[in-house]
């Protein structure tokens, strides 16, 4: 079994709909999470960094962390054509970025 | 911006073949890594330094090397390539707060 799963999708979704993504995890010493970005033929880009369970909001991006329920979320309001990318999460125990684990993706279309 | 760069970043070549993917970063970072991710798969750490001279491998079994000579260049060899080592390697470097930021890749197709 994965340390982190993430539904693969593919999900399409119409312009300014909410989108939410989610991985959940079975590690609980997991402490830092993140949510990257990437674009078809790009490399990931950093878009939220949590630490342990709250939220945090960021534009139109709000990341959630449920450490109680090992789940944590990327929610993304008013979405854009412009959002249409895979979105990995990602978490390590420590800040440390040698010991992150990504999940596999969530691929999302925002139609026009 | 960040500025981290991979070349080449499509590689079409024959098995046996010696390859190096180059990756640069003008960030002054000390800590850079090498990942490898296949289509709709996660991404795997293959190698990682911490610094000039300091190379380890990581959590996916790779048969690449690397090497880290100068801080800014982390280049990544395969001695002699297989159709098993297509995949797409990325390139990622942090700094002192973890953040880590990655280059565009190299799409690598071994036939």
């Amino acid at each position: 079994q994965k340390e982190v799963e993430q539904d693969p999708g593919p999900l399409s979704v119409p312009e300014g709909a909410i989108v939410s993504l989610n991985c959940t995890y079975s590690n609980s010493a997991f402490q830092y999470f993140m949510w990257y970005r990437q674009y078809s033929r790009k490399g990931p880009e950093l878009l939220m960094y949590t630490y342990s369970s709250g939220n945090k909001e960021d534009g139109r991006f709000t990341a959630q962390v449920d450490k109680s329920s090992k789940y944590i979320s990327l929610f993304i309001r008013d979405s854009q054509p412009s959002d249409s990318a895979t979105y990995l999460c990602a978490m390590s125990p420590s800040g440390s970025a040698r010991q992150l684990t990504f999940g596999s993706g969530t691929q999302l279309t925002v139609l026009p | 911006e960040a500025d981290i760069y991979q070349t080449p970043r499509y590689l079409v070549i024959g098995t046996g073949k010696k390859i190096t993917l180059e990756c640069s970063q003008t960030m002054g970072h000390d800590k850079m890594y090498w990942y490898q991710q296949d289509p709709g798969m996660e991404l795997h750490l293959i190698h990682y330094s911490y610094g000039v001279n300091s190379t380890e491998k990581g959590d996916l079994s790779s048969e690449s090397t690397v090497s880290r000579i100068r801080t800014e260049h982390f280049p990544l060899t395969l001695e002699s390539a297989r159709p098993s080592h297509t995949s797409q390697y990325l390139c990622a470097s942090s700094g002192v707060l973890e953040t880590q930021y990655f280059g565009p890749g190299t799409r690598l197709l071994v036939l």
